[in-house]
């Protein structure tokens, strides 16, 4: 079946503009994440989704960030008033919550600042 | 909450070779640990993981195993080959995945 998808696989921005991205994740996954990573840099977590609970927003760098799931299923999320600091790849994974809690992560989207 | 730490960051071996990556962790909560490759340019991708009532588990090649005592766990490789070379992420969670955090990565190297 599909996997995670998201969109754009590349984001050219200037400095001060707002962006959008975007994370289909695997149909019945209830878990979403989001995940920043720079360039040869590990995993940074960014935000957790699950089912209609209260999304778990402790690793967002600032509140510049922000995230929201629609509907259990597509998750967006937003960097306002973007910084160079904010170019990385931003990537998003989706799981089932037992009894496997394997992540399948898109792509990623590349954001570059300028 | 919860911090993993991982080493070495950087792990050259031998083809043929065994490697190994260890990672520790704080939160005597966590009873699942997951190891994620990466190749240069992918995605991360699940290669094995371990429950906390599980000493040990093997797929092929691939070996983990856990002390939850010392919260500590290890990935080995055996035989290694020069497509195992990539960046292998450790990770640790609660039973709902919701604390799901990951090492900072070992990148490996499989010299022929």
């Amino acid at each position: 079946g599909a996997g995670v998808s998201q969109s754009p696989s590349n984001k050219v921005t200037e400095k001060g503009k707002d962006v959008e991205l975007r994370c289909d994740p695997i149909s019945g996954h209830t878990a979403l994440y989001w995940y920043r990573q720079s360039l040869g840099q590990g995993l940074e977590f960014l935000i957790y989704f699950q089912g209609n609970s209260a999304p778990d927003k402790s690793g967002l760098p600032s509140d510049r960030f922000s995230a929201e799931r629609t509907g259990g299923s597509v998750s967006t999320l937003t960097i306002q008033r973007t910084q160079q600091e904010d170019s990385a790849v931003y990537l998003c994974a989706s799981s089932l919550v037992g009894p496997s809690y394997e992540q399948y992560f898109g792509p990623g989207t590349r954001l570059t600042v300028t | 909450g919860e911090n993993v730490e991982q080493h070495p960051s950087t792990l050259s071996v031998q083809e043929g070779d065994s490697a190994v990556i260890k990672c520790t962790y704080s939160d005597s909560a966590s009873n699942y640990f997951p190891w994620y490759k990466q190749e240069l340019g992918k995605r991360p991708q699940l290669i094995i993981d371990i429950r906390s009532n599980v000493g040990e588990k093997k797929d092929q090649r691939i070996a983990v195993t856990l002390n939850k005592t010392a919260k500590h766990f290890s990935l080995h490789i055996t035989e290694t080959q020069p497509e195992d070379s990539a960046v292998y992420f450790c990770a640790a969670s609660d039973n709902y995945g919701q604390n799901f955090v990951f090492g900072p990565g070992t990148r490996l190297s499989v010299l022929p």
